[in-house]
Order: structure tokens, then sequence, then C-alpha cells
């Protein structure tokens, strides 16, 4: 089966401009997250959506970030303003059931100078 | 939330040698336990997990042992290869419902010297 697929690959942008990364998880996954991974640290989940609906979005930073997965397929992922903190890789995962496992996409690398 | 504390941050071993990775978990709840190896540039690849009903599970060089009492839980790889050479994550979630996500640790480097 095709992976979670993630375009861009790598992006830089410099600070207070806006970027966005797309993902189309493994088709007929109904779950699909965000995680941001910065370098030397361990994935950090920014949302959750289950079909089109947002499940968790409790560590997602409002004020910059957005998300959106229309028709509960792909997603988008928005950061406008970006900050030089929010350099790192963004991962999108998905998974098919409650029990199944979580399978990741090649993630984006944001560089924000 | 769940809080997940993973040790040592770097780890390196002869060629032949175990290598064993511990992680701590805060929320009893928590039933779930995935390891995943991230080399240099690439996604986390799911390696081997554990639910919470098993003490212990194995495939071929790599296993996961659970201590639900004590909220910790091990990665040991036997027989250590260079290309066993990444990132290791543990992670903790609770897989039921539709609330599920996993929390990951911060990483381990492990270097394996041939």
């Amino acid at each position: 089966e095709a992976g979670v697929a993630q375009s861009p690959r790598y992006k830089i942008i410099e600070k207070r401009q806006s970027v966005a990364f797309w993902c189309n998880p493994i088709s007929g996954h109904a779950t699909l997250y965000w995680y941001q991974q910065i370098l030397g640290q361990g994935p950090k989940l920014l949302i959750q959506f289950q079909n089109n609906g947002v499940v968790d979005d409790s560590q997602l930073p409002k004020d910059r970030f957005s998300a959106e997965r229309l028709k509960g397929v792909d997603s988008t992922l928005k950061i406008q303003p970006a900050k030089l903190e929010d350099s790192a890789v963004y991962l999108c995962a998905s998974r098919a059931r409650w029990n199944s496992p979580l399978h990741f996409g090649n993630g984006t690398r944001l560089t924000v100078t | 939330g769940e809080n997940v504390e993973q040790h040592p941050s770097t780890l390196s071993v002869q060629e032949g040698d175990s290598a064993v990775i511990k992680c701590t978990y805060s929320d009893s709840a928590s039933n779930y336990f995935p390891w995943y190896k991230q080399e240099l540039g690439k996604r986390p690849q799911l390696i081997i997990d554990i639910r919470s009903n098993v003490g212990e599970k194995k495939d071929q060089r790599i296993a996961v042992t659970l201590n639900k009492t004590a909220k910790h839980f091990s990665l040991h790889i036997t027989e250590t290869q260079p290309e066993d050479s990444a990132v290791y994550f543990c992670a903790v979630g609770n897989s039921g419902g539709s609330n599920y996500k996993l929390t990951f640790g911060k990483g381990t480097l492990l270097t394996v010297n041939p």
C-alpha cells in the first residue's frame, strides 16, 4: 500500500512569512495527526483529526497555526506568521482503526531564518 | 497529560553487544507502548509494540518488556549490528476510543561501532 505522502520535503522562509504543508494519508485511514519534531527531540502532537473533525488541538499554537482536513482525506497545516522557533520537521501520520499502529510520512523540514 | 521519560539520551555499543533503552510514563491508564526507529532524515518507523495485557514481546533480535505496576518499559536489542544505529523513540498511548494519541520520549541515539 502507498504510504503517507507529504509535501514539500523542505521549506526555507523568513520569520513573519507564511507557509503551508500538505499531507495525504494512507487510503482509508480515518485518523490523521500532525506532529512537530524539533531537532534532538521526540515528535510532539499538534493536532488530531478523526475524519474531518478535530479530536485534539490542545497543543496547537492557535494564534499562528491552523489546520484543516476537508472531506476527511488530505490535510493542510499552515503557519502564519512564522517564528524562528517554528524551525522543525513537521510529520503527518495516519492510522486505520483504534488498535492499529501509526504510519508516518517523511515529513517537511522547515527552516525559519 | 502523559509524561514520558526516556534514558539514556545516547548509547554507544560494540557490534554484537546488547543495547537496552528504558522509558517511564505517568498515566496509569495508558495501555499501548510502541517503539519507533528513526534513521537520519527519515520517517519514524514502528519496530515493535506491546499492549498492557502482555509483559514481554519478542521479534528476532528485538524485545520489549513492560512493568505496568512500576510504569516503565524497556527495549532490548541483542547482537547489535551497525545498521541498528539510529534514534529510537518510545511512545505511550491509550489504544481505545477515538481520542487515541501517542506521547513520545525524547529519543535515544544508538551508535553501534563495528
